[in-house]
């Protein structure tokens, strides 16, 4: 069964720090990883989306990574503002239920 | 770019009555929908995948008689909470899926809604 987990649970950061998001997942057979943010009370805002055969993917000072092979994903955030501020999800598209798996998410909170 | 909505954004109500929540794709055609709850400051987790005119799929734990899925078209799907109490009390997300290969599909989510019940 798939389980996927992101690591810290929550982080606190100035204002302008480079941070790093991770995320693991335990079967290696995935369609792709897809990085989601989430604003208190909101819904999902996808933010990236890596597919398998795919190594990584940039938007803006976002970038992220997956290694499919050792089941990890991370999420760097440049240059980290206060509106940075939310709660990051990665998500796993199963390949063989065609189902997202969640992760638990990162509480992130970036201090002006 | 492609919209999913959710009616209401907010609902309270009394324990003992029943809920209904709708999951709309405003400007394509969904061919199957995915039903999320989430608890405060929890992930999201799969309750159901529902297909246009079929019976929804429901994963293990969850009660279809309790969270009843109707899919009627390939723009709207419906979750009822029936008789809810205050442990329903959730975020609920919905999803619809464009395409059909796991490879190609992509998924867009609703805004979610609230539910509180008293």
């Amino acid at each position: 069964k798939q389980e996927v987990t992101q690591i810290p649970a929550a982080l606190s950061v100035p204002e302008g720090e480079n941070l790093v998001l991770n995320c693991s997942f335990t079967d290696s057979a995935i369609y792709n990883l897809q990085w989601f943010r989430q604003d208190p009370g909101k819904g999902l805002t996808s933010l990236l989306l890596i597919q398998s055969s795919q190594r990584e993917q940039t938007s803006g000072r976002l970038n992220a990574s997956l290694d499919k092979s050792s089941g990890r994903s991370t999420l760097y955030i440049a240059a980290s503002q206060p509106g940075d501020s939310a709660t990051y999800l990665c998500a796993v598209k199963d390949s063989g239920t065609y189902k997202y798996i969640f992760g638990t998410g990162t509480r992130l909170k970036v201090l002006a | 770019g492609a919209v999913v909505s959710q009616h209401p954004s907010r609902v309270i109500c009394k324990s003992g009555t029943s809920v209904k929540i709708e999951c709309r794709s405003l400007d394509f055609q969904a061919t199957t929908m995915f039903w999320y709850r989430q608890f405060p400051k929890k992930s999201l987790m799969l309750m159901a995948t529902s297909n246009e005119g079929s019976k929804a799929t429901y994963e293990q734990g969850v009660e279809k008689d309790k969270f009843l899925i109707n899919h009627a078209s390939l723009t709207l799907s419906t979750l009822t909470v029936t008789s809810a109490h205050p442990e329903d009390s959730s975020f609920y997300i919905c999803s619809a899926r464009v395409g059909t290969s796991g490879f190609t599909d992509t998924q867009y989510f609703g805004p979610g809604t609230r539910l509180t019940v008293l």
